[in-house]
């Protein structure tokens, strides 16, 4: 079956616009994911989607939202960008998210903002 | 709040040698799963392999194995008969309650010919 779907691959921005970033799970998985990942940082929590509704937020601002759709898609979204948002953003899907079941991640989304 | 730690950030091992990598998490939960994922230059997020802290034992998965001690915290992995193919940077993960993974730093494992 098709894995976690990330779009768009690759993505370049000017400070103070926005994004958005999607993320297409698994079929049949109903729990979306998100995680920054930064050489400085490492890998950090953003937020948890299940059934459209989000059940946990990382520490990020305000500008950082997402949102699940009802076929289980999941967009974030970053506005007013700084150079600091310079990441790779990675999804996992699982099929209810408490089942120690994170085996699925997207190849990502490599986001630079100049 | 969970932590976890890798204490190693670089390691290096001959091909067809045994390495083994170190982790240690932090948390006040009892029921958790622990995780080592694998990520080479590609990017992709592979899992290797998975704990459940209500099993004594320990997870393998073909040349990979771990040691847990749940007691002593640490989730160690144990890669055996290394491969060219498994230079990658290793990361280990913690996965409570609260639907999220508590990544470590990782380990950048490069495997010598």
């Amino acid at each position: 079956k098709a894995g976690v779907t990330q779009t768009p691959r690759y993505l370049i921005k000017t400070r103070g616009q926005q994004v958005t970033l999607s993320c297409s799970p698994i079929s049949g998985h109903r729990s979306v994911s998100w995680y920054q990942q930064t050489p400085g940082q490492g890998l950090q929590f953003l937020f948890e989607y299940f059934s459209e509704t989000q059940r946990n937020k990382g520490n990020f601002p305000g500008r950082f939202s997402g949102r699940q759709f009802s076929n289980s898609r999941s967009e974030m979204n970053v506005s007013t960008l700084e150079l600091g948002d310079s990441a790779l953003y990675l999804c996992a899907s699982s099929r209810s998210g408490t089942d120690g079941l994170k085996a699925f991640f997207g190849q990502g989304t490599r986001l630079t903002v100049v | 709040a969970q932590t976890v730690t890798q204490s190693q950030p670089e390691m290096s091992v001959q091909e067809a040698e045994t390495v083994t990598l170190s982790c240690t998490y932090d948390t006040s939960e009892n029921n958790y799963y622990l995780f080592w994922y694998k990520q080479p230059p590609s990017r992709q997020m592979i899992l290797v392999i998975r704990q459940e802290a209500y099993k004594q034992q320990n997870a393998t998965e073909n040349r990979f194995s771990v040691n847990f001690q749940k007691a002593a915290k640490s989730f160690s992995l144990k890669i055996s008969d290394s491969q060219l193919g498994d230079t990658a940077m290793y990361f280990c993960a913690f996965e409570g309650s609260n639907y999220k993974l508590t990544f470590g730093k990782g380990t950048l494992l490069t495997v010598n010919p």
